[in-house]
């Protein structure tokens, strides 16, 4: 069964620097979207993203924040100048349809030190 | 915006019982009810959904009812196996967008 995939499992990274997240949602997934994961808490919403454009985002997502779909099959989440509190788990996930079950990648653990 | 609530934090049931948890929502347009579990460090996994055109789903150990008047649904899980120990997390969706606002989780141990 396909699922999605996302690259590094973890990223360590020193706070201010830019960190890409990598993600390859399932092949015939129109809609995806990057969710994060503090220690311990609830899955939040960052973005969502279809035909090559922002469709929707939080108050998380904010300037630091950009998605791209650089070519026909992977999904990118940066964070230009990482801080402290970005460390957490992000998730991708991929839909085939709109409102109807989103597929989760493994995640990628973000530590900022 | 959304707001879900998930009732309890934590919950332990003895192996064979059922394990019931609970959720209420915010937002009246709300209409799709996934439930997912997630195991220690995996992704989340969809268990079970509800639409809000329907009272109550089941799949073999697995139902979910939902009452829109109430503005809440529940998971029901029977005869209760090791293998259900995990983090359920309930959520809501509406049709005007498409992102999944998630409950805050409830940690279901199942005791031997």
């Amino acid at each position: 069964e396909p699922e999605v995939t996302q690259t590094p499992s973890h990223q360590v990274t020193q706070m201010g620097q830019e960190v890409i997240l990598r993600c390859v949602p399932i092949s015939n997934h129109l809609y995806f979207y990057w969710y994060r994961q503090i220690l311990g808490q609830k899955v939040e919403f960052l973005v969502s993203f279809y035909n090559n454009e922002i469709s929707e985002k939080s108050e998380i997502f904010d300037d630091q924040f950009s998605v791209e779909r650089p070519d026909g099959s992977n999904f990118t989440l940066k964070i230009r100048s990482t801080k402290l509190e970005d460390s957490a788990m992000y998730f991708c996930a991929s839909g085939r349809d709109l409102y109807n079950e989103q597929f989760f990648g493994p995640g990628t653990r973000l530590t900022v030190l | 915006g959304e707001n879900v609530e998930q009732h309890p934090s934590t919950l332990s049931v003895q192996e064979g019982d059922s394990a019931v948890i609970k959720c209420t929502y915010s937002d009246s347009a709300s209409n799709y009810f996934p439930w997912y579990k997630q195991e220690l460090g995996k992704r989340p996994q969809l268990i079970i959904d509800i639409r809000s055109n329907v009272g109550e789903k089941k799949d073999q150990r697995i139902a979910v009812t939902l009452n829109k008047t109430a503005k809440h649904f529940s998971l029901h899980i029977t005869e209760t196996q090791p293998e259900d120990s995990a983090v359920y997390f309930c959520a809501a969706s509406a049709n005007r967008d498409d992102k999944i606002i998630f409950g805050k989780g409830t940690r279901l141990h199942i005791l031997p």
